[in-house]
């Protein structure tokens, strides 16, 4: 079955420490998306890629790292110049527009 | 940049029928998407609007009007599994990104 893996669900890290979010998929699509949602809130774009060796900043990138070396994988860097890195991290995808996004089913960070 | 509004929380009562709004003001628009999101999982694709008028997909239904920047969802026959946040988003018309607004919860009571 095609679709969007992210790994892992849940993931706990000491403040100061590095991390990195995997996003993998195998769906041909060009497009690859990391979102940042807080509770009660709308997603937030954090870094967005069309296409392999590119990818732009999106609303709330400070604190962010991405690569694009393959166009099945887009994993996300949290660094510990991220002021407030715990929560809810969503990876998606999509062909070419007007394609919709195909979400992952999530990763919950939390820094202590 | 994007400024996409939604009310914040919604209750209806099962069988009934739900209108969300959405409006937005944005630099550029290339379409707009509804998703459902359940608590802890991820948003799924429920449609999609790009040129004006309704646009139905069972029980859910989409309208749209770019001139006044506006749309809604409308769920009818609500069921309890229908709790859930409703996300409006809309697509840059220069590259892939889609901007979304901050959700509207769905709380459908028997």
């Amino acid at each position: 079955d095609g679709g969007i893996t992210q790994s892992p669900k849940y993931l706990f890290r000491k403040e100061g420490q590095n991390v990195t979010l995997s996003c993998e998929q195998n769906l041909n699509h060009d497009a690859m998306y990391w979102y940042r949602q807080d509770p009660g809130q709308g997603l937030r774009l954090i870094y967005y890629s069309q296409i392999v060796n590119d990818f732009q900043k999106g609303d709330i990138a400070e604190g962010y790292s991405v690569s694009r070396e393959k166009k099945e994988s887009f994993p996300l860097t949290v660094t510990s110049a991220q002021k407030n890195p715990t929560a809810f991290y969503l990876c998606a995808s999509s062909d070419r527009a007007p394609s919709p996004l195909h979400f992952g089913n999530g990763t919950r960070l939390t820094v202590t | 940049g994007q400024n996409i509004d939604q009310p914040t929380e919604m209750t209806a009562t099962e069988g009934a029928i739900v209108q969300i709004n959405c409006t937005y003001q944005t630099s550029g628009f290339n379409g707009l998407f509804w998703y459902q999101q359940h608590a802890g999982e991820a948003p799924t694709f429920l449609s999609y609007n790009v040129l004006d008028g309704l646009e139905e997909k069972g029980r859910f239904s989409s309208f749209l009007s770019r001139s006044k920047g506006y749309s809604y969802l409308l769920l009818k026959e609500l069921q309890m599994k229908d709790s859930a946040s409703y996300l409006c988003a809309v697509r840059d018309p220069n590259d892939y990104k889609l901007s979304f607004g901050a959700g509207t919860t769905v709380t459908v009571r028997a």
